[in-house]
Formats: C-alpha cells, sequence, structure tokens
C-alpha cells in the first residue's frame, strides 16, 4: 500500500511568491494532518482536517497560510506572499481511527 | 511548562549495545498516548511504537521497547542490539484525549548516533 505521498520533495523560491505543497494521504484515512519542522521550533502542527473538514487551524502561523482539503485524497498547503522565515520541512501526515500518524516524506521549502 | 520533554540532545551507542532515549511528558489527561518516531537523515518521519495510558504492560515492537513508568510521567525507548542503522533523529510524542485526540505534540528530539 503507497504511504502518504508529498509533492513536491523540494521548492527553491523567491520571497513574494505563491508557494504550494501538495499532499495524498493514504487511502482510507480520515485524518490529515500539516506539520512544520524548523530548526528553532521543531515539529509543530499547522492544521489538521477530518473527513475533509478543518478541525483545529490554530497552528497557522498567519493570514498568508492557507489549508485546503476539497477531497479525501488530495490537500494543499499554499503561502502566499512567501516569505524567508517560511524555510522549512513540511510534512503531511494520514491516520485512521486506529492507528498512529503516517508521515510523507516531507517537502523541503527554500525561501530566497 | 513543556508537555513533552527530551533531555538528551546527543547520545552515543556501540553497535550491538542496548540504548535507552529518555522521555517525560506533562499532562493532566487521564487518557493519552504516547509516541516514538525515527527520523534518518533523509529526513522521513517513521513511526516506531506506541503506548496508552491504560495499557498494562510496555509496548514492545521488534529491538524498540518503550519503558514506560506512568508514576514518573515517563515513556523512555530503549533499543536493544544498536545496529549502524539506528543512527537518526528520535521524537517522542503525546496525543492527549482534550481537542479530540488527535493532535501530536513533539518534544525536542534526541540525535542517535551507533559507532562500530
Amino acid at each position: 500500500d503507497a504511504g502518504v505521498i508529498q509533492s513536491p520533495r523540494h521548492e527553491v523560491t523567491e520571497m513574494g511568491q505563491e508557494v504550494t505543497l501538495r499532499c495524498k494521504p493514504i487511502s482510507g484515512h480520515d485524518y490529515l494532518f500539516w506539520y512544520r519542522q524548523t530548526m528553532m521550533r521543531g515539529l509543530e502542527l499547522l492544521i489538521y482536517f477530518n473527513n475533509n473538514v478543518p478541525i483545529d487551524d490554530s497552528g497557522m502561523p498567519e493570514d498568508r497560510f492557507s489549508a485546503k482539503m476539497p477531497n479525501a485524497s488530495f490537500s494543499t498547503l499554499k503561502i502566499q506572499p512567501s516569505e524567508p522565515r517560511d524555510s522549512a520541512v513540511y510534512f503531511c501526515a494520514s491516520k485512521d481511527d486506529s492507528q498512529p500518524q503516517h508521515f510523507g516524506d516531507g517537502t523541503r521549502l527554500s525561501i530566497l | 511548562a513543556q508537555k513533552i520533554t527530551q533531555t538528551q540532545p546527543g547520545m552515543f551507542v556501540q553497535e550491538k549495545e542496548a540504548v535507552t532515549l529518555d522521555c517525560t511528558y506533562d499532562t493532566s489527561d487521564p487518557s493519552y498516548g504516547l509516541f516514538w518516531y525515527k527520523q534518518p537523515s533523509s529526513g522521513e518521519m517513521i513511526f516506531l511504537i506506541y503506548q496508552g495510558s491504560y495499557d498494562q504492560q510496555n509496548a514492545t515492537e521488534g529491538r524498540y521497547s518503550l519503558n514506560f513508568q506512568k508514576a514518573r510521567k515517563s515513556a523512555n525507548l530503549v533499543i536493544s542490539a544498536s545496529q549502524l542503522g539506528d543512527s537518526a533523529m528520535y521524537f517522542c510524542a503525546m496525543r492527549e484525549l482534550t481537542g479530540g485526540g488527535n493532535k501530536l505534540t513533539f518534544g525536542t528530539g534526541t540525535q542517535l548516533k551507533v559507532e562500530l
């Protein structure tokens, strides 16, 4: 069974550009999570969805960040406009009720 | 207060030896879960082991075991017979029932280096 799939694996872009990160959860999982990992702040939960509905977005840093889950097999995390301090590794994870969270390989984002 | 504390930024162990990675947690929830994840240098996060707060026995998964001491609020990871491939960052995490029981709070991690 395929794991959580994230794209792109790496993204380098200039400050002010829009960035879109994509995630395909494991089939059948009804929870999806977006995390950010930095040296300074470690792993932080940004937002999570249950059955495609955002449940808790208290970790989203500011209005420049938005996340959507239009269907059970796809989610996006968008940053507009991007800033250098957004540089981090962004992870997507999914789970169902009885399972631990399974993570994707992450997107390494660099904002110049 | 930190919910998850990992006091060892770095650890060294010789191949084939056992190593214990420390994790203490803070919660007032009677129902919670504790997790360990491994992050190799390639960056992915790999689930290792889970312990529920009501589980009577310590969790084990192959060479991994969790030394759960509820009264001390500790959930240390024990890796037996260390292998070179165990060199990685290890994160302890907790899930509390409050807030729906789906959010994980992570510790700062312990970097483990296995030496020949």
